[in-house]
């Protein structure tokens, strides 16, 4: 069972370049989110797609554009990437409301120069 | 948006040590869900707490979710080197979306052997 899966686990890029990072999950999970873990500031919430078809903001949207592709997949992407977008972001996956918990991906550590 | 507060921020303990941490709020929560992220790994979910004066065990893991509902702690007895990671409490937002988990900044706690 794969669970969530993240890809690239790593990615380099330069100021004002743009990348899409990828997750998908194979649980029949509805709910799907982004997060980004910075030193000292713990997960925030980038956006998340309660269902198909749906998605919102979260704690820390600007800057990202996401995608819910199907069930199964949620895409991130950074349209101009700057300095302040390095740091490690999750997807993570649950079945229904938040309290049943998230299952989350290995991540994705992106440094933008 | 809510906020939770996690402490100590960091511990560093001898193998064999209990271990005991805790996460507040100045808001009622209905769940407390405590993770554990290992080093280049996302967060994976430890113990889910429902109830408040619930206390739960796994294994040499202890939750209690805080008669107030403002709080609630983790202990690990017995320590050893494979609970080096970083600890986080976390909870759905109530009066918000019930999908958006809110997470503390974490306890970072190191073992040595």
């Amino acid at each position: 069972n794969a669970g969530v899966t993240q890809t690239p686990k790593f990615q380099v890029l330069k100021t004002g370049q743009s990348m899409t990072l990828q997750c998908a999950q194979d649980m029949n999970h509805n709910s799907m989110y982004w997060y980004r873990q910075d030193p000292g500031m713990g997960l925030r919430l980038i956006y998340y797609s309660a269902s198909e078809g749906t998605t919102d903001k979260g704690e820390v949207p600007n800057g990202y554009n996401v995608s819910r592709l199907n069930k199964r997949e949620f895409s991130l992407r950074l349209e101009s990437a700057a300095p302040s977008q390095t740091s490690v972001y999750f997807c993570a996956s649950s079945y229904g409301l938040g309290r049943a918990g998230y299952t989350f991906g290995s991540g994705t550590r992106l440094t933008v120069v | 948006g809510q906020q939770l507060n996690q402490s100590p921020q960091s511990m560093f303990i001898q193998e064999g040590e209990d271990v005991s941490m805790n996460c507040t709020s100045s808001s009622i929560f209905n769940t407390w869900l405590w993770y554990k992220q290992d080093p280049g790994e996302g967060p994976v979910l430890l113990i889910a707490l429902y109830k408040a004066g619930e206390l739960t065990s796994n294994g040499r893991l202890t939750a209690q979710f805080g008669i107030t509902r403002k709080d609630s702690f983790l202990n690990i007895s017995a320590s050893i080197p494979s609970d080096v990671g970083i600890y986080f409490c976390a909870g759905p937002e109530s009066g918000g979306s019930n999908y958006k988990l809110t997470f503390g900044k974490g306890t970072l706690l190191t073992v040595n052997p």
